[in-house]
């Protein structure tokens, strides 16, 4: 089945503790891509890739990092996270049509 | 700079018609596509358009004018499974999605 898998689904730390959410696609799909979504304020685009090896910024990248070190893989690492990450997390993933995106079921993120 | 609009919340009856409006700003123009999230669920696709006019699939349809900066989404014959949010994107000249907030549209029986 074509898919995205993010995991985890639900995660709860603390302030500074390092974590990292996995996002994998088995479509072959080169542009892979995460957003965060906070209530009224719809989605909005952390980090994306375009092909292995390129990364690039979206609109909110302060505070976290992406590699993109296989096509099917595309990890979202918080290196000291803070409470306003706490959010609703999603990964895409796209052929061509960038617009098309296939979404992962989201991680819900809680920093204490 | 960029801008997707579109309101906030609908309410409308199940096997009625509704159209969600959306109108956008945005650096360029490369498609909108019209995607739908149920609470708690990632967003799936429903539509796209990049020429004027009207694309329908189904119960839903949507109508895209580029000169006016406007689209809309359109479901006909409502049904409780469509209690969700509707969510606009505009395609700007980067190829880079450009999101509304999204419009929740409540069914009632």
């Amino acid at each position: 089945e074509a898919q995205v898998t993010q995991n985890p689904r639900y995660l709860i730390t603390v302030t500074g503790k390092k974590l990292t959410v996995t996002c994998s696609q088995n479509m072959n799909h080169e542009y892979m891509s995460w957003y965060r979504q906070d209530p009224g304020l719809g989605l909005r685009q952390i980090y994306y890739s375009m092909n292995v090896e390129v990364t690039d910024k979206g609109d909110v990248p302060e505070g976290y990092k992406v590699s993109r070190k296989e096509k099917r893989n595309f990890p979202l690492i918080l290196e000291s996270p803070s409470p306003n990450q706490t959010s609703l997390y999603f990964c895409a993933s796209s052929t061509g049509e960038v617009g098309k995106l296939f979404f992962g079921s989201g991680t819900q993120l809680s920093v204490l | 700079g960029q801008n997707i609009d579109q309101p906030t919340e609908m309410t409308a009856t199940e096997g009625a018609i509704v159209q969600i409006n959306c109108t956008y700003q945005t650096s360029g123009f490369n498609g909108l596509f019209w995607y739908q999230q149920h609470a708690g669920e990632a967003p799936t696709f429903l539509s796209y358009n990049v020429l004027d006019g009207l694309e329908e699939k189904g119960r839903f349809s949507s109508f895209l004018s580029r000169s006016k900066g406007y689209s809309y989404l359109l479901l006909k014959e409502l049904q409780m499974k469509d209690s969700a949010s509707y969510l606009c994107a505009v395609q700007d000249s980067n190829y880079q999605l450009i999101w509304g907030a999204g419009t929740k549209l409540i069914i009632k029986p």
